[in-house]
């Protein structure tokens, strides 16, 4: 049962463009989203977070984006540069999981300069 | 300093082997973590310690014992594994075991069993 959920296993952008990277979940009790980032040979490294009590968290080029009623999010990278291609893991918490993060399945993103 | 750092960064063993992996964070955190990685697969959780106590077991079978001997270090002790568990194996520490909170991962421990 994947409780959450990254249809695109791959993705690929020019630079300087937006890259969209999305997130579907199933489990209504999640209310606290993530985003990692992982390069190769590294573990996944922390990128951005969202609330559920929140519809938009901001933090320089990345925005996630979060919408309950269609448990969806999405991570929008602008301007996307080649140094950004990596997977990219959405994953979701809740208060009822306690420290359990359930991860998606990841994105590849190839940012081409 | 905010590294989770793991040791070795690669491991390779026979299935009648014992190894340790370690791992080591000093920032401070009460929560670390074990999860398992395989090739383009989420990370999956297999333990979760929390003041030094194990808090989580995810049903991880026998051949994988984990410790905590302090605050600090957390470790994974691997008996008997079988070619199927070959994996990168993922330490994380957070501030406390609450549902938010991010995590800080280590660099990871690559193992292969022959």
């Amino acid at each position: 049962d994947q409780q959450v959920k990254q249809n695109s296993p791959s993705l690929s952008v020019q630079e300087g463009r937006i890259s969209i990277l999305n997130c579907d979940y199933t489990n209504s009790m999640f209310d606290y989203f993530l985003w990692y980032k992982k390069y190769p040979a590294e573990g996944p490294t922390f990128l951005i977070s969202i609330s559920s009590i929140k519809d938009k968290n901001e933090d320089g080029r990345f925005t996630v984006f979060l919408n309950k009623s269609a448990k969806h999010l999405s991570l929008h990278i602008v301007p996307s540069q080649p140094g950004d291609s990596a997977v990219y893991f959405c994953a979701a918490s809740g208060e009822t999981s306690g420290s359990r993060l359930t991860f998606g399945e990841g994105t590849q993103l190839t940012v081409n300069p | 300093d905010t590294e989770v750092t793991q040791t070795p960064k690669h491991l390779v063993m026979g299935m009648t082997n014992k190894k340790s992996l370690k791992c080591e964070q000093h920032m401070g955190h009460r929560a670390m973590y074990w999860y398992k990685q395989k090739a383009k697969k989420p990370p999956e959780l297999m333990f979760v310690y929390s003041y030094e106590k194990l808090s989580i077991n995810e049903s991880v079978p026998s051949r994988f014992s984990p410790e905590c001997p302090n605050s600090s270090l957390l470790n994974l002790h691997l008996h008997a594994l079988q070619p199927e568990d070959s994996a990168l194996y993922l330490c994380a520490s957070s501030q406390e075991t609450l549902g938010t909170g991010e995590l800080f991962f280590g660099e990871g421990s690559r193992l292969t069993v022959l």
